[in-house]
């Protein structure tokens, strides 16, 4: 079963733009913990942010925001007036306490944002 | 902060020759690296898991004699694509965890992009 789903698999948005990529994700865990990174055309993965399960506020990063919900197993990631430097995939992932905590990502979203 | 760094960043090879790619941890020790491979507009899929001094876990479906995984200190696995092929074409990434096993922070290489001819 698919534990990590990003159904979005490409959005593309104008300059200064709010943008929403959605992640659903499944576990039997109690603890686990949640994540986002980009993924530029050069490759490199670059850590966005960690949420653990038992920390269920939102966090804002100046134009980065994520919505953790467990009620509807969710971890949205907004990026609030975006700009052509936020293309890039975004990769969701899940790590588990029961499987030694090893990522397990989601198929990423392709983000375009021309100017 | 912690930064792990991959040799080579780029590889191109002949088919059936044998490739390696180094995952160093540059200030930390890692007990536990990880190996994930990802093909063009792909996700990264977990290949194996690396720990120091012991065998690796490699994921179902990834061949344990072709992809051989070394974790021989506590700052340096390595990957070694043996008998490479095209179709083993593709951009490899490592990771590694400082700290604790269930807390610790995971760190990424900047990733290995392999080409067979």
């Amino acid at each position: 079963a698919q534990k990590v789903t990003q159904a979005q698999t490409e959005i593309s948005v104008v300059e200064k733009e709010d943008v929403t990529l959605d992640c659903v994700y499944e576990t039997r865990d109690t603890t686990y913990y949640l994540f986002w990174y980009k993924q530029p055309p050069s490759g490199e993965l670059v850590f966005l942010i960690r949420r653990n399960s038992f920390d269920e506020q939102n966090e804002i990063s100046g134009r980065y925001s994520w919505n953790f919900q467990k009620s509807t197993s969710s971890f949205n990631f907004t990026i609030t007036a975006s700009q052509v430097v936020d293309s890039a995939v975004y990769f969701c992932a899940l790590s588990e306490a029961r499987y030694g905590n090893k990522l397990v990502f989601g198929a990423g979203t392709i983000l375009r944002v021309k100017s | 902060g912690a930064v792990v760094s991959q040799h080579p960043s780029r590889v191109i090879c002949k088919s059936g020759t044998s490739v390696k790619i180094e995952c160093r941890s540059l200030d930390f020790q890692a007990t536990t690296m990880f190996w994930y491979r990802q093909f063009p507009k792909q996700s990264l899929m977990l290949m194996a898991t690396s720990n120091e001094g012991s065998k690796a876990t490699y994921e179902q479906g990834v061949e344990k004699d072709k992809f051989l995984i070394n974790h021989a200190s506590l700052t340096l696995s390595t990957l070694t694509v043996t008998s490479a092929h095209p179709e083993d074409s593709s951009f490899y990434i490592c990771s590694a965890r400082e700290g604790q096993p269930n807390t610790g922070e995971l760190f990424f290489g900047e990733g290995s992009r392999l080409t067979v001819l």
